[in-house]
C-alpha cells in the first residue's frame, strides 16, 4: 500500500494560535485527500474532502474559515487549524486514494492539545 | 443520523479463539465494506474488504461475510492472537471506491492468553 507521512504526530498551542499539519503521500499520486477528525474513543468523522488544485469540499458542520485545507500537489495536503481552541484538541488523520480510488490509505495522525 | 452501526461496542476474546463484529448500514447505495483496524495513537489500516457481488471475503485468518437482504456485514477473526488487540472499524461508502468512508462506532478487541 501508499505510504502516507502525516507531520507532526503531536502537537501542543496554546489558544488562539494557528497549528498547521501536513500529509505528504511518499509513493502514490494522491488525486484525492480527506481529513477525519477523531475523537478519544470515538469514530472517525470526516471533516473534509480535497482534490489537487481545487478548493476543499467541506462536511456539514465543519468551518471552512477555521480548518483551511491546501491540496497543492498530488503529494501534499495541509491542514491548519486557526485561531485555535480547546474543544479543537483531537486526533487529526488524513487519507489518500488514487486515480481509481479503489483503497484509503490513511496517515499515523496528529494528537493536537490546545491549552 | 448514525448510517453505519457497529456492534459489540467492545469484545474480549481468549487466544486463539474467535472474534465477531457486526456492522449494520442504512444506505442501499453503499457498495463498497472495508474493516481497518487501529492500534493506539495510530491511524487505521485497512484489513480487508468487500463488495456487495460477493456473500464472503476470506483472507488469512480474516473473513468478511455480507448480507446484502438484511444490509449487514460482518468481520470474523479466527485463532484471535494477543496482537489482534486494537479497534476495529467497519465503514462504508459509495460508488465501489474508497472514497468519503462512513465509519461504524468502533469496537475494541482484547485477547486474553
Amino acid at each position: 500500500g501508499a505510504v502516507v507521512s502525516q507531520h507532526p504526530s503531536r502537537v501542543i498551542c496554546k489558544s488562539g494560535t494557528s497549528v498547521k499539519i501536513e500529509c505528504r503521500s511518499l509513493d502514490f499520486q494522491a488525486t484525492t485527500m480527506f481529513w477525519y477528525r477523531q475523537f478519544p474513543k470515538q469514530s472517525l468523522m470526516l471533516m473534509a474532502t480535497s482534490n489537487e488544485g481545487s478548493k476543499a469540499t467541506y462536511e456539514q458542520g465543519v468551518e471552512k474559515d477555521k480548518f483551511l485545507i491546501n491540496h497543492a500537489s498530488l503529494t501534499l495536503s495541509t491542514l491548519t487549524v486557526t485561531s485555535a481552541h480547546p474543544e479543537d484538541s483531537s486526533f487529526y488523520i488524513c487519507a489518500l486514494t488514487g486515480g481509481r480510488n479503489t483503497e484509503a490509505f490513511f496517515g499515523q495522525g496528529t494528537r493536537l492539545t490546545v491549552v | 443520523q448514525q448510517q453505519v452501526k457497529q456492534s459489540p461496542q467492545s469484545l474480549i476474546v481468549q487466544k486463539g479463539g474467535i472474534s465477531i463484529i457486526n456492522c449494520a448500514y442504512e444506505n442501499t447505495a453503499f457498495d463498497y465494506f472495508p474493516w481497518y483496524q487501529q492500534f493506539p495513537g495510530k491511524g487505521p489500516a485497512l484489513l480487508i474488504a468487500i463488495r456487495p457481488d460477493v456473500s464472503e471475503k476470506k483472507e488469512g485468518r480474516f473473513t468478511i461475510s455480507f448480507n446484502k437482504s438484511a444490509k449487514q456485514f460482518s468481520l470474523h477473526i479466527m485463532d484471535s492472537q494477543p496482537g489482534d488487540s486494537a479497534t476495529y472499524f467497519c465503514a462504508a461508502s459509495i460508488a465501489g471506491t474508497a472514497s468519503k468512508l462512513t465509519f461504524g462506532t468502533g469496537t475494541r478487541l482484547q485477547v486474553t492468553l
